[in-house]
């Protein structure tokens, strides 16, 4: 099965600053999905790259995918207490879509 | 707001015993998704319905199942209950089954004591 790493597992960033969450996964990318979390809430949609080198924006998060390293980035630019919450990465088994397969998710944490 | 409704909010029972979580999917939806999220495993796929048929099976268990209705809505079932199924449980729903965006409902959040 897929497995998704997600890096950092937890991050602590002062607002105003800009920071990167990484999605690595360990077999081919074929499309890849950006939830954020509230603690203990649904998972929203952010946004869902399914080409090599496709770049979405959305605000001011950035996600990008590189199909080569298997590797997804998102990028948040001048950060605020808005983004704090878990970012989960996942993916569609096989590159349909049944149920995703998602990371451990990041946990941001935006300190005034 | 997601358009997926689930209910209910929270659900506190014992062990041994069985309940029922509800889920109506987006207007429009065809596909509902079952998730289980724990501290422990993660956000974990269950089992997704198409239009009223079974589609995808994932990590669940046994003692689990699920069904979607006519309406669309969906149903999963937890029996015989034990502490580690205390959960969230998540349903998703999405247009059509092929590569489409999954839209999450609130939860439901179960204890089992």
């Amino acid at each position: 099965s897929q497995e998704l790493e997600q890096s950092p597992q937890s991050l602590i960033v002062q607002e105003g600053k800009n920071l990167t969450i990484n999605c690595t996964s360990s077999k081919t990318l074929y499309g890849l999905y950006w939830y954020k979390q509230k603690y203990g809430e649904g998972l929203i949609f952010l946004m869902m790259l399914q080409k090599g080198g496709e770049e979405k924006s959305h605000e001011k998060i950035t996600a990008k995918l590189d199909e080569k390293k298997q590797q997804s980035s998102l990028h948040i630019t001048a950060s605020q207490p808005s983004h704090a919450g878990i970012y989960l990465c996942g993916v569609a088994r096989w590159g349909g879509a049944d149920g995703l397969t998602f990371g451990k998710g990041t946990h941001l944490i935006i300190q005034p | 707001d997601s358009g997926v409704t689930q209910t209910p909010k929270h659900l506190i029972t014992a062990t041994g015993q069985r309940v029922t979580l509800r889920c109506s999917p987006r207007s429009g939806d065809l596909s509902v998704y079952w998730y289980q999220q724990s501290l422990d495993q993660g956000l974990q796929f269950l089992i997704q319905y198409y239009n009223g048929e079974e589609r995808a099976k994932g990590n669940i268990l046994e003692r689990f199942s699920a069904q979607q209705f006519p309406d669309l809505h969906s149903e999963l079932n937890l029996s015989s209950l034990e502490l580690g199924d205390s959960a969230l449980y998540f349903c998703a729903s999405s247009v059509d089954w092929n590569t489409d965006t999954q839209y999450f409902g609130p939860g439901t959040r179960l204890t089992v004591l």
